[in-house]
């Protein structure tokens, strides 16, 4: 079946202008979280949504970084007025429980300008 | 909050060594999973221990569960190029969010 899929897949943006990476999890899974990585850093979570319960937010790095998901499918991560430090790979994973497999999807490479 | 930790940051090997990366949580864990990202790829996969003091093999690669589930083992026995990559593992307390440590690099002279 189909996996995890993120767009774009690369992203030029000019500094101060807002950017929305979008996440399509598997069908049927409940959990989806969002990691950033930086070249040769481990993930860093940025927000875990989990069924209908409020999103875990705390790893969102500043007010300029939110992200929903409607439906409890699709996920859209926006950040607003976008600084060269924002550069990063972003990765979306999905899991069918909480403490389930992640897939990972191949993620949005990130570039600010 | 529960954290996570991995050792060592990054490790270099003669093709043929062996290698073994440590996780370390703070709080005991209901299961732990170990992942592997290739250079330029995504995370993915490898395996699940859940028992207390469970070990799981698959070929070269053996990974432990510790007594108390506060800590976890990978070891690669007889490293070849193929092995290169990220290996994280991740943690998760109840029904809490799975918590990744920060990974170890694994590089290899052939």
């Amino acid at each position: 079946g189909a996996g995890v899929s993120q767009s774009p897949s690369n992203k030029v943006t000019e500094k101060g202008k807002d950017v929305e990476l979008r996440c399509d999890p598997i069908s049927g899974h409940t959990a989806l979280y969002w990691y950033r990585q930086s070249l040769g850093q481990g993930l860093e979570f940025l927000i875990y949504f989990q069924g209908n319960s409020a999103p875990d937010k705390s790893g969102l790095p500043s007010d300029r970084f939110s992200a929903e998901r409607t439906g409890g499918s699709v996920s859209t991560l926006t950040i607003q007025r976008t600084q060269q430090e924002d550069s990063a790979v972003y990765l979306c994973a999905s899991s069918l429980y909480p403490s389930g497999t992640q897939y990972f999807g191949p993620g949005t490479r990130l570039l600010v300008l | 909050g529960q954290q996570v930790m991995q050792i060592p940051q990054y490790q270099h090997v003669q093709e043929g060594e062996d290698f073994t990366t440590y996780c370390n949580s703070s709080t005991t864990l209901s299961n732990i999973q170990w992942y592997k990202q290739r250079p330029g790829g995504h995370p993915v996969f490898l395996i699940q221990l859940v028992k207390s003091g469970e070990v799981k093999k698959q070929k070269r690669l053996t990974f432990q569960f510790g007594e108390a589930k506060k800590n976890s083992s990978l070891h690669i026995t007889a490293t070849q190029t193929t092995d290169v990559g990220t290996y994280f593992c991740a943690g998760i307390q109840g029904a809490q969010k799975l918590v990744f440590g920060q990974g170890t690099r694994l590089t290899i002279n052939p």
